[in-house]
């Protein structure tokens, strides 16, 4: 069984300073991972995914995340934080491409400080 | 294009009581997931249909239904109401099931159930 683990479930970073949102994960087979975010009363937005291509991955809104296979780990980072980036973030998992169900970590609340 | 929409947004029950809740999908998309998020167990796979067809059912009690119909769009019943169930309720759609390439699911902004 595929799990993901989100190390912190809160963070605080100032405006214009580096975002780092840590995601390991625990599978017998080569992943797909995925980067939701969160805003209040809304539902979840895809910000990235890995699917086994290149291992650095670019999304929207700046936020990018690299595939790590000898940490097992899939950081979410984003170089300078915005007051909109406020919001929970939430890794998933899935062991095919042809799957259909997501695993999720827990989320992490990240807060941007003025 | 219109996105996931889900009715209602807020509901409130009391204990025993059922519920449905709707979701219709992307214009064009045939698979319909249900996810529930609670502060406690977080986001949970509830269940997945396709073409009318679950096909896939997550680790809940037999309390938890749903149902496609024909334009794909897709409801879910819970009954017997527990406090337990109070949570966020959220669907989403994808173009065939898979969950890459362009098949990535796309979630409405769900359904707020409080159970008193």
């Amino acid at each position: 069984a595929q799990s993901v683990t989100q190390l912190g479930s809160h963070v605080s970073v100032s405006e214009g300073a580096l975002v780092l949102l840590r995601c390991n994960y625990s599978s017998s087979v080569p992943p797909y991972l995925f980067w939701y975010v969160q805003y209040p009363n809304q539902g979840l937005q895809l910000l990235l995914k890995y699917t086994s291509a290149a291992t650095l991955v670019k999304g929207i809104n700046g936020f990018e995340a690299e595939f790590k296979k000898s940490e097992t780990s899939f950081h979410l980072t984003k170089p300078s934080a915005h007051m909109s980036d406020a919001a929970e973030y939430f890794c998933a998992v899935t062991l095919s491409g042809s799957a259909r169900q997501l695993t999720f970590g827990s989320g992490t609340q990240l807060t941007v400080l003025p | 294009k219109a996105g996931v929409t889900q009715t209602p947004r807020y509901l409130i029950k009391t204990r025993g009581q059922q519920v449905t809740l709707s979701c219709s999908p992307i214009s064009g998309h045939r698979s319909v997931s249900w996810y529930q998020q609670t502060p406690g167990q977080g986001l949970q796979f509830l269940f997945e249909y396709f073409s009318e067809t679950q096909r896939n059912k997550g680790n809940f009690p037999g309390r938890f239904s749903g149902r496609q119909f024909s334009n794909s769009r897709s409801e879910m019943n819970v009954s017997t109401l527990e406090l337990g169930d109070s949570a966020l309720y959220l669907c989403a759609s994808s173009a065939t099931g898979g969950l890459v390439g362009a098949n990535v699911l796309t979630f409405g902004a769900g359904s707020r159930l409080t159970v008193l």
